[in-house]
């Protein structure tokens, strides 16, 4: 199984709801990773989680939310977005080896679209 | 800062011929990997090739190949006998520590019938 899944495809939510996006992996990869797409744009990481820890915060605003329940799965729990909120979601995953995960390739989910009202 | 550059925002390319898609790139690191990945429309985004700066032979993935000029930080995508399913968004990205791609702005491959 080489597939990152992402559930759902589409979302639409207004600025005082909350609701949550999920990705699962089951390629036994340590990894994973949120991303931000706008759109014709390149993909801006968000988060990255190794071994379940949160590594990497790039400064997101506190409305968006990760966690990590295990190993395979991914959630970005969403709060009083804003409408420029809205963008494709993009989940990865990759293999860490030797404590790195640079020479490794990342596996892409197919998005969740959101749109903010 | 390190950085990926992507000049070509748009190409077009004749079914069957070759294209070549252009990236340079920017790194302080001395250890780093570079890669392609195609964004077809509405669908994920995939590796199409991967190479490692230690290596200096050019990777090659069947009609997909790769000219690495490191000392010029130059990492270009050729793409031979082009098909239709091959539209779509390249992006080109380098590593930067151990877990961040810097990603270029994208290249949108167009294939002409």
């Amino acid at each position: 199984d080489t597939e990152v899944t992402q559930t759902p495809k589409h979302l639409v939510m207004g600025m005082t709801n909350k609701k949550s996006l999920k990705c699962e992996q089951h390629m036994g990869h340590r990894a994973m990773y949120w991303y931000k797409q706008k759109a014709k744009k390149p993909p801006e990481l968000m988060f990255v989680y190794s071994y379940e820890k949160l590594s990497i915060n790039e400064s997101v605003p506190s409305r968006f939310s990760p966690e990590c329940p295990n190993s395979s799965l991914l959630n970005l729990h969403l709060h009083a977005l804003q409408p420029e909120d809205s963008a494709l979601y993009l989940c990865a995953s990759s293999q860490v080896q030797g404590g790195l995960a640079q020479d490794n390739e990342q596996f892409f989910g197919p998005g969740t679209r959101l749109t903010v009202l | 800062a390190q950085t990926v550059t992507q000049s070509q925002p748009e190409m077009s390319v004749q079914e069957a011929e070759t294209v070549t898609l252009s990236c340079t790139y920017d790194t302080s690191e001395s250890d780093y990997y570079l890669f392609w990945y195609k964004q077809p429309p509405s669908r994920q985004m995939i590796l199409v090739i991967r190479q490692e700066a230690y290596k200096q032979q050019n990777a090659t993935e069947n009609r997909f190949s790769v000219n690495f000029q490191k000392a010029a930080k130059s990492f270009s995508l050729k793409i031979s006998d082009s098909q239709l399913g091959d539209a779509a968004m390249y992006f080109c990205a380098s590593t930067s520590g151990t877990y961040k791609y810097i990603f270029g702005t994208g290249t949108r491959l167009k294939v002409l019938a």
